[in-house]
């Protein structure tokens, strides 16, 4: 298993301003995913965060407004830009663990608790 | 991936057994299905998940019929800690970009005493 710990776990925000949100891994992982989910909403996925390149942004989701760092195989952070009332959601970082012993693989994703951002 | 289809909510009474639907009528023949859960306000947990045989953990067990177009999770006991929104996906299992997962709806399950 993984243990995922988001940071912050909630904040209110002023309209314009960016708010950076940060996943610490206590593992090394391959893959790295963050997702929004807006109030009443399931989760949707932004991207996934690259170790050592540009994210890959699904559609609807840009870098500009959503850049994403990824420095090493435990850390990334994710930038929401230039705040709307409309970002307010919770966001979660999400990882896929590949090691173990062949035939324990299973494809699961592990979720950190998300951070609540509420935009003013 | 393949879609799927879950009806949005069901009730269940404490003790009794959960059967949550789910239709995946155009699943490749790679595609697992998987399915997770969210208990408000946590982030979604792993339940289960197979290829076409049935499959059973501590948590649940996971029934796919033979055409593999539908499957249905049982939680034998159901208690109030399992009210939460479940997730059925279908995807592929590797270590690429292909392991995102595709959240879907849910059944929103309440569990009643």
């Amino acid at each position: 298993s993984a243990v995922i710990s988001q940071k912050p776990s909630r904040d209110i925000c002023q309209r314009g301003t960016s708010l950076t949100i940060q996943c610490q891994v206590d593992s090394q992982v391959t893959m790295m995913f963050w997702y929004r989910q807006q109030p009443g909403q399931s989760l949707t996925l932004i991207a996934t965060a690259n170790q050592g390149s540009e994210a890959t942004y699904e559609s609807g989701f840009v870098i500009d407004k959503f850049p994403i760092s990824r420095p090493n195989l435990t850390f990334s952070t994710l930038t929401v830009s230039n705040m709307s009332p409309e970002d307010s959601s919770i966001y979660l970082c999400s990882v896929l663990l590949t090691g173990g012993l062949a035939g324990d693989y299973t494809g699961e994703l592990f979720f950190g608790e998300g951070s609540r951002l509420t935009v003013l | 991936d393949a879609k799927t289809t879950q009806p949005p909510s069901m009730d269940c009474a404490e003790g009794r057994a959960a059967n949550l639907p789910c239709n995946h009528s155009t699943i490749s023949g790679n595609e697992y299905v998987y399915w997770y859960r969210q208990i408000h306000s946590q982030g979604p947990q792993y339940i289960i998940h197979g290829l076409k045989n049935n499959e059973t953990n501590e948590m649940a067990s996971l029934i796919i019929t033979e055409d593999r177009k539908s499957s249905t999770l049982i939680l034998p006991h159901a208690t109030l800690r399992d009210t939460a929104v479940y997730y059925c996906i279908v995807r592929v299992i590797n270590t690429g970009t292909a392991s995102k997962l595709t959240f879907g709806t849910g059944t929103r399950l309440q569990v009643t005493l």
